[in-house]
């Protein structure tokens, strides 16, 4: 069965950062990996979704990188904002019906 | 397109009392996925879709819920009888093909409280 494991759970930093929260999976026979933002209170937002085949994927500010064979996903962050403070989630999709398992999530907050 | 579109957005209701949450998922997409959110145990499965048939639902917790999807743009997730320790967020997600190329798109989920 697979579990997906966020360190840290929480994280406060000042604005102008660059950061990294992890994401572990302990099946690394994944199809693809998804990192999801969730403000309080909303649904999730897709972010980035990496591709077992790639190793990393970006979108203005934010890189993710995957490494199937240490089961590891990266976020970064760059030059962080308070506008980012969220709750960041990755799901890893794995076995025959490709189901998300999600992590706990990373709770960021960037301060001005 | 609009989204995943889940309704009601809240919910609050008796113990014992039936509960029945609702969910599009986004036209063309061919499965659909209901979780459900705690503080205590995060993100669950609950059941797993694919062209409107069950495939997993291990993750329903006992009988009192149920869920159906009779056609390709509309499911619900049924509680009956309520009970206060059902009180979560629940969360509907569709996708095309599995999500294996284009990942998954979720509602803004139903907030149900039961007293």
């Amino acid at each position: 069965k697979q579990e997906v494991t966020q360190i840290p759970a929480a994280l406060s930093v000042p604005e102008g950062e660059n950061l990294v929260l992890n994401c572990s999976f302990t099946d690394s026979a994944i199809y693809n990996l998804q990192w999801f933002r969730q403000d309080p209170g909303k649904g999730l937002t897709s972010l980035l979704l990496i591709q077992s085949s790639q190793r990393e994927q970006t979108s203005g500010r934010l890189n993710a990188s995957l490494d199937k064979s240490s089961g590891r996903s990266t976020l970064y962050i760059a030059a962080s904002q308070p506008g980012d403070s969220a709750t960041y989630l990755c799901a890893a999709a794995s076995g025959g019906s490709y189901i998300p398992t999600f992590g706990r999530g990373t709770s960021l907050i960037v301060h001005p | 397109d609009a989204g995943v579109i889940q309704s009601p957005r809240h919910e609050v209701t008796e113990m014992g009392q039936e509960v029945t949450l609702r969910c599009k998922p986004i036209s063309g997409h061919n499965s659909l996925f209901w979780y459900r959110q705690t503080m205590m145990r995060g993100l669950e499965l609950l059941i797993y879709f694919n062209n409107n048939v069950p495939i997993d639902d291990s993750g329903m917790p006992e009988d009192r819920f149920s869920a159906k999807m009779p056609n390709a743009s509309f499911s619900t997730l049924k509680i009956q009888p309520s009970e206060p320790r059902d009180s979560a967020v629940y969360f509907c997600a569709s996708s095309l093909s599995q999500g294996a190329t284009y990942g998954y798109t979720f509602g803004s989920g139903t907030r149900l409280t039961v007293v």
